[in-house]
């Protein structure tokens, strides 16, 4: 299993632009959480699906962020323009659906973004 | 991932003895909490849990203790080793959703 795999690893990128943030979850895991963390804030939920359907989005600070999840194994995090107080780490991770809540709780290795 | 850095309350120990990390959680009514811990560069790694209707929990050279009275978590770290060295986050359910509310961590360093 080579668990939660997220792209791309570092972006950086220009005010103004859009950054998609992907991320693979665990085959299996019906549920599927975006969180960012940063130096002030912490680790902050942003939004979370189950069975491919968004749940709770109420952590996306604004409309500038929108999140998908076209199937069972795929999701994307899309800031679109993206300012520089969007820097941050940008985590996804993956449940069982059934599992204990944090127990099959698996975080990806993050993308760290860059907005200059 | 970069852990949250300059503000963390950092605890450093010599390799080998004990680490205590606490964590202040509050909402009276969770049920559930969790230990992670957050290596550089990587994201948050489950450690141990523990239910509500338990005190103590035991695992491999960690314990967690909990303390429902005064809504205090503890993780113990017996002998603690360089690769111990991270950043730990207590982490609990949100009310009414299945998702996880992380604190704000603490750094652990070992000395060797």
């Amino acid at each position: 299993d080579a668990g939660v795999i997220q792209s791309p690893r570092h972006e950086v990128t220009e005010m103004g632009q859009e950054v998609t943030l992907r991320c693979k979850p665990i085959s299996g895991h019906n549920s599927l959480f975006w969180y960012r963390q940063t130096m002030m804030r912490g680790l902050e939920l942003l939004i979370y699906f189950n069975n491919n359907v968004p749940i709770d989005d109420s952590g996306m600070p604004e409309d500038r962020f929108s999140a998908k999840m076209p199937n069972a194994s795929f999701s994307t995090l899309k800031i679109q323009p993206s300012e520089p107080r969007d820097s941050a780490v940008y985590f996804c991770a993956s449940s069982p659906e059934g599992a204990d809540t944090g127990h099959g709780y698996t975080f990806g290795s993050g993308t760290r973004l860059t907005v200059v | 991932g970069e852990n949250v850095g300059l503000h963390l309350p950092t605890l450093s120990v010599q390799e080998g003895d004990n680490s205590i990390i606490n964590c202040a959680y509050s909402n009276s009514a969770s049920d559930y909490f969790i230990w992670y811990k957050q290596e550089s560069g990587k994201g948050p790694q489950f450690i141990i849990d523990i239910r509500s209707n338990m005190d103590k929990r035991q695992g491999q050279r960690v314990t967690v203790l909990l303390n429902k009275t005064v809504k205090h978590l503890s993780l113990q770290i017996a002998a603690t080793q360089p690769g111990d060295s991270a950043v730990y986050f207590c982490a609990e359910p949100y009310t009414g959703r299945r998702a996880l509310t992380f604190g704000s961590g603490t750094r652990l360093q070992v000395q060797p």
